[in-house]
Parts: C-alpha cells; structure tokens; sequence
C-alpha cells in the first residue's frame, strides 16, 4: 500500500537557518504531494502541495518539489523564524482514495 | 467562513464507558474524515464520510464507529474505551473531490483514565 517515510525529529535550528525535511514515498500511479503543519494546540494546516512531476509547491517561504525520480517531496525554508516552530507532516493522495496518507510528522523547534 | 469546530475539546474517561466526540464541518463540505493522533504512532485513518455515507474505513477495531448527518455534521462513537485509546482525535472537512484540500479542527483531546 501506499505510505510516507520521514525524517524523525526534532529538529533543532537556530533562527534564521537552513531548513530541510526530508520526505520519500511509495505509492502506485502519480499520487498527489502534500505538507500540512500544526502548531501547538492546532490542528493540521495545509501548507503546500504539488500535484504533478517536477511541480514545485511553496507558501510562506517554504518550498517543495515533487521528484519523481527519487519519490521525493523534501521540504525546504532559506531562513526559518521562531514562529516556525511546529510540527510537519508529509502526506500523499492517489488511487482516487479521497484520504491522504500522513508521515509520522516531524517535529521543528527554532531557537532565537 | 467559521472553521471546523470539534466538541468537546477535553474529555475524561475510565475504562469501559463509552464516548461520542462531535465535529461541525465547514460550511458546503461535504466530507468529514477522522484520525487518531498519539506520540507513538502519529496521524492514524479512522474513517471518512460523504453525503452521509460511510466512504473510506482505516484499520481500526469495531468499537470506532461513526455517523454523519444530512447537515454534514459528524459524530464519532468509541465503546469499552481502553487505555490505549488516549488520544487527540482530529476531524478534517473538505468538498471530497480527490486532491481537496483537508481543514482541520483543533481535535478533542480524550484522555482514558
């Protein structure tokens, strides 16, 4: 069946750091590629998606892009914020299931 | 637009009651789904509702069960609660098309004492 594998936290930055999450998948067909962040005491927010091959996904200075070639869907942020710390969670769609299957989330805390 | 509410926010049980947690969608949607997140296993599939029918079903036992009503509305239903049963339960809404995007309430968090 389908699943998401990523990368266990926490991870642990300064602000204004390089952030990098790593995501891979397997699935059948061209599954659809989510991020969803929570926030403390929140539940999930959707935070990007791609859809297709090649397609980057960026919202709030976060990007990702869909790799087909290495079933990928890293998450990246040039320079993260305080504000950014949550935890994230990984998930594909595919199969005309309607349900997205979620990673285990990772967790994020940035120090000032 | 109001977002999707969940109530109760809290809840706190013994061993072998049962509990129904309700989940208001937003307004037009038409799907409800509904995880169970916990430390050890993370974000884990109950079951999803469409127009009042249950569409999609996770691996859980049959004590998890649930409804939806002709407003949308859901209800999910746990009999001869357990211990490991503590968890924040999330519902998410959406119009239920493939690749829609999931709002999520802020969960009710039951703990089983």
């Amino acid at each position: 069946g389908d699943s998401v594998t990523q990368m266990e936290g926490p991870v642990t930055l300064s602000e204004e750091a390089f952030l990098t999450i790593n995501c891979t998948y397997t699935a059948t067909g061209y599954p659809s590629l989510f991020w969803y962040v929570q926030y403390p005491g929140e539940g999930l927010q959707l935070l990007l998606k791609a859809t297709k091959a090649d397609d980057k996904g960026s919202n709030k200075g976060f990007e990702a892009t869909y790799r087909k070639e290495t079933t990928s869907f890293h998450l990246e942020k040039g320079s993260v914020q305080v504000s950014d710390s949550a935890v994230y969670f990984c998930a594909l769609e595919g199969g005309g299931s309607y349900i997205p299957t979620f990673g285990r989330g990772t967790s994020l805390i940035v120090h000032p | 637009k109001a977002g999707v509410t969940q109530t109760p926010r809290y809840l706190i049980k013994t061993r072998g009651q049962q509990v129904t947690l309700s989940c208001s969608p937003i307004s037009g949607h038409r799907s409800v789904s509904w995880y169970q997140q916990t430390p050890g296993q993370g974000l884990q599939f109950l079951f999803e509702y469409f127009s009042e029918t249950q569409r999609n079903k996770g691996n859980f036992p049959g004590r998890f069960s649930g409804r939806q009503f002709s407003n949308s509305r859901s209800e999910m239903n746990v009999s001869t609660l357990e211990l490991g049963d503590s968890a924040l339960y999330l519902c998410a809404s959406s119009l239920g098309g493939s690749d829609e995007k999931l709002f999520f309430g802020s969960g009710t968090q039951l703990s089983v004492l």
